[in-house]
C-alpha cells in the first residue's frame, strides 16, 4: 500500500514563473490537505480538499495560490508568479475521512531564485 | 495565531535517557497527534490521542493529554541516537479538520 506521493521532490523556479506541485493521496483516502513549512518552523495549514471540492482554504494566500483535487488524478497546488518568499517545503497529507490521522507525503521543496 | 506551543524548543540528551516534550494549545480539540520529522524529510505519524483519552502508549512512546490544562506531553523512554529529530504536536480543533502544528522540539540524542 503506497503512501502519499508527491512530485516533484525538488523544484527550482525563477521569480515570476509558475510552480505546480502534485500530490497523490493514499489509496482509499478522499481527503487531502496542503501545508507549508518555512525553515526552522512548524507546518502551517493552507487548504483542505475533498474530491472536486475545496472544504477549507483559510490558510491559502488570496492571490497567486490555487488548489484543486479533480475527480481523476492527483491534487495540484499551483503557485503563479512565484516570489522568493514562496521558497519553502510544501507537504501534502491525506486521510480517509475528517478528524482522523493525516498521513504525510515526503514534501516538495520549492526554491525560487 | 499558532495553536500549539512546544517546550522545550531544543533538547540534548545521552542515549538511554528519557526525553520529555510538552505541547500547549488554545482551543477545544477533537484529538492531538504527535509527528516526527528528520532533517529535510517528511513527517512520520507517531501517535494520536483523542480528547476523551488521558494516556496512550506505543512502544517506547507515552503520550498524555490534559484537556483541562490544554496540554500534552510526549515521553520517549530509553532514547537512541536514531530518535534524533524534530517532534511536533498537532491539534485538530473542534469544528475543523485541519491540523494546527506547534513550533516543534528539536531533540538531539548523543551516543
Amino acid at each position: 500500500n503506497a503512501g502519499v506521493m508527491q512530485n516533484p521532490r525538488h523544484l527550482v523556479r525563477r521569480r515570476g514563473q509558475e510552480a505546480r506541485l502534485r500530490c497523490s493521496p493514499m489509496k482509499g483516502h478522499s481527503h487531502v490537505y496542503w501545508y507549508r513549512q518555512l525553515p526552522e518552523e512548524g507546518l502551517k495549514f493552507m487548504v483542505y480538499l475533498q474530491k472536486e471540492n475545496i472544504i477549507d482554504e483559510s490558510g491559502m494566500p488570496k492571490e497567486r495560490f490555487s488548489a484543486e483535487f479533480p475527480k481523476e488524478g492527483p491534487s495540484i497546488l499551483r503557485i503563479q508568479q512565484v516570489v522568493r518568499g514562496d521558497s519553502a517545503a510544501y507537504f501534502c497529507a491525506s486521510s480517509p475521512s475528517g478528524q482522523e490521522t493525516q498521513y504525510f507525503g515526503p514534501g516538495t521543496r520549492l526554491l525560487v531564485l | 495565531s499558532q495553536q500549539g506551543e512546544e517546550d522545550p524548543q531544543a533538547l540534548s540528551i545521552q542515549e538511554g535517557e528519557n526525553a520529555t516534550m510538552n505541547c500547549s494549545y488554545k482551543t477545544s480539540i477533537n484529538n492531538l497527534q504527535w509527528y516526527r520529522q528528520n532533517s529535510g524529510r517528511g513527517l512520520v505519524h507517531l501517535i494520536l490521542i483523542r480528547s476523551n483519552e488521558r494516556e496512550k502508549h506505543s512502544g517506547r512512546l507515552r503520550v498524555t493529554l490534559d484537556t483541562s490544562k490544554k496540554s500534552s506531553s510526549l515521553l520517549i523512554t530509553a532514547s537512541r541516537a536514531a530518535d534524533t529529530a524534530s517532534y511536533f504536536c498537532a491539534t485538530d480543533a473542534v469544528g475543523t479538520d485541519k491540523l494546527i502544528f506547534g513550533t516543534g522540539t528539536r531533540l538531539q540524542v548523543f551516543p
